[in-house]
């Protein structure tokens, strides 16, 4: 069960920018933030941003996130075929003292 | 580099304990951070399960805490997690990763089956 909500799909052409939404509660994502994860097909998640919008090393800055009130967006601008992927967001809720998740958006480019 | 694997039965039955262990190198938790088990049911959304602190705080998915220990062993850089009653619907791939989330394990798909 998602803590989080995000949209189920979202489809943008190649190269074209891509904003992912996910909304929470004050709880979490508007008081604590939220990282971003990617996860390809058969492979484990992979962190994008943390939630201060921090990138690990190695991930392209055509990735960015940022909040507005309960709701954390990821920006990706210029959408290559290997963006192709499921997204995730997380949240830690300061109220149930538990990490939550999102239900993922596919993200399809066409 | 910081790399975890998870290891543990892939095929439990329903009513049984499952015991995963998660063996991590590139971080020590005896300061300043976290391991935690996530969990994804095939064709499914992440699911958090449990997490350990280096101070042996720990906290659970409130839905399943009633089922779910994790522990340490700092020693062996390990973490260790149980849960019991294991029914067909637990059927997932069950990752760890570090606190932060930069680094996870390759998962291991534990099926649920009589």
């Amino acid at each position: 069960q998602a803590g989080l909500t995000q949209p189920p799909s979202v489809s943008k052409d190649l190269r074209q920018t891509a904003t992912l939404t996910c909304t929470g509660n004050s709880n979490n994502v508007g008081s604590q933030g939220a990282a971003w994860l990617q996860q390809h097909q058969g492979h484990p998640p992979k962190l994008l941003l943390n939630r201060d919008n921090n990138r690990p090393s190695g991930i392209s800055e055509r990735f960015s996130a940022s909040r507005s009130g309960n709701t954390a967006s990821l920006t990706i601008t210029g959408l290559q075929p290997e963006d192709e992927a499921d997204y995730y967001c997380s949240a830690w809720d300061s109220s149930l003292r538990a990490q939550v998740f999102g239900g993922g958006t596919k993200l399809t480019v066409l | 580099q910081i790399t975890l694997k998870e290891s543990g039965p892939t095929l439990v039955k329903p009513t049984q304990t499952l015991t995963l262990t998660c063996t991590f190198s590139g971080f020590s938790l005896r300061s300043g951070v976290g391991v935690g088990w996530i969990r994804q049911p095939p064709g499914k959304a992440l699911e958090w399960l449990a997490l350990i602190y280096w101070n042996d705080d720990k906290r659970y998915s409130p839905s399943l805490k009633s089922r779910l220990s994790i522990t340490k062993d700092t020693s062996k850089n390990q973490v260790v997690l149980t849960m019991t009653n294991m029914d067909p619907v637990d059927t997932a791939t069950y990752y760890c990763a570090h606190g932060g989330w930069g680094s996870w394990g390759q998962g291991i798909l534990v099926t649920v089956s009589s």
